[in-house]
């Protein structure tokens, strides 16, 4: 079966400093990937999404940047981050029509 | 552009009470329709989904949605609540064709049960 991971679960950050989110996804191949913010009240904001390896959309404009260096593992990163990076990151893998979701990780930038 | 409005933001129940939560999409086409639920502490799963067929949909935990097209509405219910119903609860819209499958989602619905 599958499954996928993230870590790590929290992560408290300063301002300014960088970030890197990893998620990985066992069980399957070459499954589309995804990156969500969820903020409590506004639901879930999409932000990357990638069919391939190498293969990024970007959904908002904002402080990050995805990257896919291997078919199963997604990874979401800043260069500096802002205050209003802080939220709960979720990735998300999909087969033909089905999105499945990671436990998420908890960033706090302060 | 396309769009989930679930109407319900925050529902209170008593346990056996009867639910149902709405959501309506726009859009014209072809829709796969999804909820999810977030209990506490735990990562998003699916709850059920439609893609075609009979429009009533059963899902786990007793949960059952129906899929009315001429309102654009596929709300989610349950004869009778528990407390470990007690979660936040996604609906979400896949709409068109071509290889991203990209979701439309709701705001969610906090609903809380309560013993």
């Amino acid at each position: 079966s599958q499954t996928i991971h993230q870590w790590p679960a929290t992560l408290v950050q300063p301002v300014g400093s960088p970030l890197s989110l990893e998620c990985t996804v066992e069980g399957t191949s070459n499954p589309n990937l995804y990156w969500y913010r969820q903020a409590a009240g506004r639901g879930l904001q999409l932000l990357f999404y990638s069919v391939g390896i190498g293969q990024i959309s970007s959904e908002v404009p904002q402080n990050l940047s995805a990257s896919r260096p291997q078919d199963r593992q997604f990874i979401l990163s800043s260069k500096k981050l802002l205050l209003s990076d802080s939220g709960f990151y979720l990735c998300a893998w999909s087969d033909v029509d089905t999105q499945y979701f990671g436990p998420g990780t908890r960033l706090t930038v302060l | 552009a396309q769009s989930v409005s679930q109407h319900n933001h925050h529902v209170i129940l008593s346990e056996a009470a009867s639910l149902e939560l709405g959501c309506n999409y726009s859009y014209g086409g072809t829709v796969n329709l999804f909820w999810y639920v977030q209990y506490p502490g735990q990562h998003l799963q699916l709850l059920l989904k439609y893609f075609s067929g009979d429009p009533l949909v059963k899902g786990i935990k007793g949960f059952e949605a129906e899929f009315i097209k001429s309102k654009f509405s596929f709300n989610l219910r349950k004869p009778s609540v528990q407390w470990s119903d007690t979660a936040e609860y996604f609906c979400a819209v896949n709409a068109g064709a071509g290889n991203n499958r990209k979701l439309i989602w709701g705001l969610g619905t906090s609903l809380a049960v309560n013993p």
